[in-house]
């Protein structure tokens, strides 16, 4: 079964600071891979999404960025963080197993983001 | 627009009181809807996927139930250990990115 690591766990940046979360993923091969950003008691908001290395489909527009530079590898950057960037950030994998009609998404542990 | 609608956003049961959460959906083609649950600073973890109207699924005291407008997430004698928040999520028959959407999720809290 697949496994999902996301880090560091939490991270408290000033505004203006460079931002980097990073994804991998273990167990499977050729996954998609999401970003998603939950503010408090909310949804889940789709940030980025990939089916391929270097492929990249930005959802919102915003102040941030993602990269696939691996099949298993998923980077979230920023160039200058925001107040409003702060949430907790989940990374998913989907991948469609023998004999399931769709896709299925398993998220990773998530990364906690205050911007001060 | 393809819009994922969660009742109630709040639920308090006394452990032993069996409930229901809805989930109401309007997509342009149905591929699947899932549930999942969420424990605070934690990420998602999968429950279900039902894939058409008629279809159930169950989990030890979860029980998952498609119609074609909505979704009912069953549970049966809860434990305090149930508590959690409960997100719905639906996938369109459109594409092929495996892209989800989201209800604001149910925030269950059962009590010894």
């Amino acid at each position: 079964s697949q496994t999902i690591h996301q880090w560091p766990a939490t991270l408290v940046q000033p505004v203006g600071s460079p931002l980097s979360l990073e994804c991998t993923v273990e167990g499977t091969s050729n996954p998609n891979l999401y970003w998603y950003r939950q503010a408090a008691g909310r949804g889940l908001q789709l940030l980025f999404y990939s089916v391929g290395i270097g492929q990249i489909s930005s959802e919102v527009p915003q102040n941030l960025s993602a990269s696939r530079p691996q099949d298993r590898q998923f980077i979230l950057s920023s160039k200058k963080l925001l107040l409003s960037d702060s949430g907790f950030y989940l990374c998913a994998c989907a991948f469609r197993g023998t004999g399931q009609r769709t896709f299925e998404q398993y998220f990773g542990p998530g990364t906690r983001l205050t911007v001060t | 627009e393809d819009q994922v609608t969660q009742s109630p956003e709040a639920l308090r049961l006394q452990e032993g009181e069996s409930s229901s959460l809805n989930c109401s959906y309007t997509v342009s083609g149905l591929r699947g809807l899932f549930w999942y649950r969420q424990d605070p600073g934690k990420g998602p973890e999968f429950l279900f996927t039902l894939y058409s109207a008629g279809e159930e699924k169950e989990k030890e005291r979860l029980k998952a139930t498609l119609t074609k407008k909505e979704s009912f997430l069953h549970i049966t004698a809860p434990k305090p250990e149930d508590s959690a928040t409960y997100l719905c999520a639906v996938q369109a028959s459109i594409g092929n990115t495996g892209k989800l959407i989201f209800g604001q999720g149910t925030t269950l809290q059962v009590k010894p």
